[in-house]
């Protein structure tokens, strides 16, 4: 079955430490995104990724960094950098196509501080 | 910049009743425009999209269509369901070549028996 998998489901995270979300797809999909959901709140981007080697900061960068070394792997790294981690983590990926491009999300990583 | 709107939860109804969620946006060019639907600690699944105007997306009985005239694109069902709670987010992409979504802060739907 194709789609698009996040592990893990829950991740904790001390105080000080980075920690690595993972997203993996099998649509073959060019284009992956990173988001973070917060209770009562919208999605906000956090980075995306049009093409492999390549990567653009969206609305929320900060404390996060990210890689795209393989079409089908896109994996977020939450940084000691970020102060307020606790979050619903979700990867996505599009596909292409003009306007009938879509974005299809995965099951997400729900982020704790210990 | 592009935003949108939606109307703030949660709403609630008894199951067959009839389900509107209203949705405005203001963009920069010719938006797509996107139901997702999300379901207790699961991710977001697309429920359906309209690419231009007049447009009528449709899906597991729900419906939007996308009014330009009234930059809207309020969903409706005609008979909920229990299984039909969840929450559920208005967005929009704008072709511009990269084509990242703008979401609105979602609605939450409970629907009971």
């Amino acid at each position: 079955d194709g789609g698009i998998t996040q592990s893990p489901k829950y991740l904790f995270r001390k105080e000080g430490q980075n920690v690595t979300l993972s997203c993996e797809q099998n649509l073959n999909h060019d284009a992956m995104y990173w988001y973070r959901q917060d209770p009562g709140q919208g999605l906000r981007l956090i980075y995306y990724s049009q093409i492999v080697n390549d990567f653009q900061k969206g609305d929320i960068a900060e404390g996060y960094s990210v890689s795209r070394e393989k079409k089908e792997s896109f994996p977020l790294t939450v940084t000691s950098a970020q102060k307020n981690p606790t979050a619903f983590y979700l990867c996505a990926s599009r596909t292409s196509g003009g306007a009938q491009e879509t974005q299809y999300f995965g099951p997400g990583t729900r982020l704790l501080v210990l | 910049g592009d935003s949108v709107t939606q109307m703030e939860g949660p709403v609630t109804l008894s199951e067959e009743a009839f389900l509107t969620i209203n949705c405005t946006y203001t963009a920069t060019g010719y938006p797509s425009l996107f139901w997702y639907v999300q379901y207790p600690g699961e991710g977001l699944q697309l429920l359906l999209k309209a690419t231009k105007a007049d447009d009528k997306g449709s899906n597991k009985g729900f419906e939007a269509t996308y009014r330009k005239e009234t930059t809207s694109f309020h969903l409706e069902k005609g008979s909920v369901q229990v299984s039909d709670s969840a929450v559920y987010f208005c967005a929009l992409s704008v072709n511009s070549g990269y084509s990242t979504l703008t979401f609105g802060k979602g609605t939450m739907l409970l629907v009971s028996p």
